[in-house]
């Protein structure tokens, strides 16, 4: 079968530094991207892995290690308006994109 | 503004009935993604198109069927509708696949079926 693990919640106070991650089980594997998603809006994509390693764009950066199936999201200088739910999404050889349940985040004052 | 278009924003039909969701993706963008989102499924990826053929196909039921047109915009249809297909429909859209993966969702159409 094909499944992405991410924790449901995770709470931090503004400031602070929070990584999200997201372990995956997929026939085939192309990519690692990462969402986010206000509730009421749309996702709005915020980065993607093809390589292991990490990439930084901003205060967000995501990493990946294909050999441990694993990637995180990391968020730097947390702001209120940061509190979302974020999904991990795998692109499968089958040129299927597999989403992740989600995590919440909420930022505390 | 991610710059895709859906219409329409809220629907809300009764089992049996059919519907069809319209998206128009942003200028330029080749490829369009349809997804459906429940409270107890997630996202779920449906179909991908690319130019006006279809691309990649994930759990779309036999009942919905979809398409894109000439001039990129795309419909999706769902048909003998179901309590649970009510759920909220995002088409995305990006260049072209491989761009790194970068998709622009639009704001959705929420179906209520009853």
């Amino acid at each position: 079968g094909q499944s992405l693990e991410q924790p449901s919640e995770v709470t931090a106070v503004e400031g602070a530094i929070v990584q999200i991650n997201c372990t995956y089980q997929t026939s085939g594997f192309y990519g690692l991207s990462w969402y986010q998603q206000h509730d009421g809006g749309a996702p709005t994509f915020l980065s993607y892995n093809a390589l292991d390693g990490l990439e930084e764009t901003g205060r967000f950066s995501s990493f990946l290690s294909r050999s441990d199936s694993y990637g995180y999201l990391l968020l730097q200088e947390l702001q209120m308006k940061d509190s979302a739910s974020y999904f991990c999404a795998v692109k499968n050889y089958g040129q299927n994109f597999v989403f992740g349940p989600g995590t919440r985040l909420s930022v505390l004052p | 503004d991610s710059g895709v278009t859906q219409t329409p924003k809220h629907l809300i039909t009764a089992t049996g009935q059919r519907v069809t969701l319209r998206c128009s993706p942003r200028s330029g963008d080749l490829s369009v993604y349809w997804y459906q989102q429940s409270l107890d499924q997630g996202l779920q990826f449906l179909i991908q198109y690319y130019n006006g053929e279809e691309r990649a196909k994930g759990n779309i039921l036999e009942r919905f069927s979809a398409q894109q047109f000439p001039d990129l915009h795309s419909e999706l249809n769902l048909s003998s509708l179901e309590l649970g297909d009510s759920a909220l429909y995002f088409c995305a859209s990006s260049v072209a696949p491989g761009d790194k993966e970068t998709q622009y969702f639009g704001p959705g159409t929420r179906l209520l079926v009853l």
